[in-house]
């Protein structure tokens, strides 16, 4: 069964932190997600890359950094954690657009 | 700018009736339309997609409608079951064919049915 595996299912850091959200993919794909998911707002999409060390903004990129130093893996890095950042943080991969698949996702929340 | 909008932010069936969700776009060059069922403390799952050279696509209970002339897509659920409660986000993207990997998600709709 394929599967995205995000590290941590929840997350409480201090504002100021730098904060690593990390997600694995077994399934060989290409390409890789970072969404955030707000009551109201839905998923918003703030990095995404098409291959190793190859990154693009977002919607909302703001606050955040990506790191995808092997295919498999996509970082999102919170330089400085603030309070608005808390939310629910979904990875996603894919091969293409006709079908992501999700992690469970990661509630951070930022104190 | 929300180019995806869904705007009913929640919904309520009966179990045994239709449930209709309904999902609005402002982009006309969207070519392609998926809708994501999210369970709580899970990531959404893929359910059901359609092209923009179609007007309909079913598969089981599900049947997703396009109406390309009003920006306007549906999904209908018939009939509806206990286990249909979730949030349903619509999604839409364009230019897959030219390497346009992105998804634009609505605000989603938290559907409950009805024992």
């Amino acid at each position: 069964d394929v599967k995205v595996t995000q590290s941590s299912r929840y997350l409480v850091k201090r504002t100021g932190e730098k904060v690593f959200l990390e997600c694995v993919q077994d399934m060989d794909h290409e390409n890789m997600f970072w969404y955030r998911q707000d009551p109201g707002l839905g998923l918003r999409l703030i990095y995404f890359s098409y291959d190793v060390k190859m990154k693009e903004k977002g919607d909302i990129p703001e606050g955040y950094s990506v790191s995808r130093e092997k295919k498999e893996r996509f970082s999102l890095i919170l330089e400085s954690a603030s309070t608005n950042q808390t939310s629910m943080y979904l990875c996603a991969s894919s091969w293409d657009n006709y079908g992501y698949t999700f992690g469970s996702g990661t509630r951070l929340t930022v104190v | 700018d929300q180019q995806v909008k869904q705007n009913s932010p929640s919904l309520s069936v009966q179990e045994g009736r239709i449930s209709i969700l309904n999902c609005d776009y402002t982009n006309s060059m969207f070519d392609y339309f998926l809708w994501y069922k999210k369970y709580p403390a899970e990531g959404p799952t893929f359910l059901i997609s359609i092209s923009s050279i179609k007007d309909k696509n079913e598969d089981g209970r599900f049947t997703v409608f396009l109406n390309k002339s009003a920006k306007h897509l549906s999904l209908h659920i018939v009939p509806s079951q206990p286990g249909d409660s979730a949030v349903y986000f619509c999604a839409a993207s364009w230019g897959a064919n030219f390497g346009n990997e992105k998804l634009t998600f609505g605000t989603g709709t938290r559907l409950t049915i009805i024992p």
